[in-house]
């Protein structure tokens, strides 16, 4: 079974500084990747996703992430924080080529940005 | 244009109501979701239906009944609710094979008082 973990359900930066969230993720095949964001009482919107081409993907708001298989992470990266990307961040895993692709989710965490 | 809509945003209720939550996407994809997202932001899988069938079905309660009429939409019906039914209800859609990513609704806000 495929499983996610996020280490560290809050992370606070500063304004300017290097965001860095982490995603750890167990599959018994390389899986497909996802970052997504839900700002406060709206949904959820992609930010990136894994898709076994290059292992580093670029996302939107100026977001990226790095697959590393030999340590079945996905972290996700942002070189310089802003006010706007407070909100919840969720790393998701997939299956691949199965009949069974609903995401499962890790526990999500927190990015506050201070001023 | 939305591309997943889900209605109502906010639900409101009694325990022991019943009461529906409607989930339409115009994206043409052929596979659609129900999701629960707890108090504690953690979310899961609840149901999946592929063009009309039900692929996925997690120990979810009885009580919680998916419908999908066509695979455009896909409502998810409860019975009986209780306090514990109460969470923010998220429908996606996909597309089942290959590497397409899932796109979700707003979310339903659910609560039993």
């Amino acid at each position: 079974a495929q499983s996610v973990t996020q280490l560290g359900s809050h992370v606070s930066v500063s304004e300017g500084a290097l965001v860095l969230l982490r995603c750890n993720y167990s599959s018994s095949v390389p899986p497909y990747l996802f970052w997504y964001v839900q700002y406060p009482n709206q949904g959820l919107q992609l930010l990136l996703k894994y898709t076994s081409a290059a292992t580093l993907v670029k996302g939107i708001n100026g977001f990226e992430a790095e697959f590393k298989k030999s340590e079945t992470s996905f972290h996700l990266t942002k070189p310089s924080a802003h006010m706007s990307d407070a909100a919840e961040y969720f790393c998701a895993v997939s299956e691949v080529d199965t009949g069974r692709r609903a995401l499962t989710f890790g526990s999500g965490t927190r990015l506050q940005v201070q001023p | 244009d939305t591309a997943v809509s889900q209605t109502p945003k906010y639900l409101v209720t009694q325990m022991g109501n019943d009461k529906s939550i409607k989930c339409e996407q115009n994206l043409g994809h052929d596979t659609m979701y129900w999701y629960k997202q707890d108090s504690k932001k953690f979310l899961k899988i609840m149901f999946s239906y592929n063009n009309k069938e039900l692929i996925i079905n997690e120990t979810v309660p009885n009580r919680f009944s998916p419908k999908s009429p066509d695979k455009a939409h896909l409502n998810l019906h409860i019975n009986s609710l209780e306090l514990g039914d109460s969470a923010v209800y998220f429908c996606a859609s996909s597309h089942l094979q290959g590497n397409y990513g899932y796109t979700f609704g707003s979310g339903t806000r659910l609560t039993v008082v």
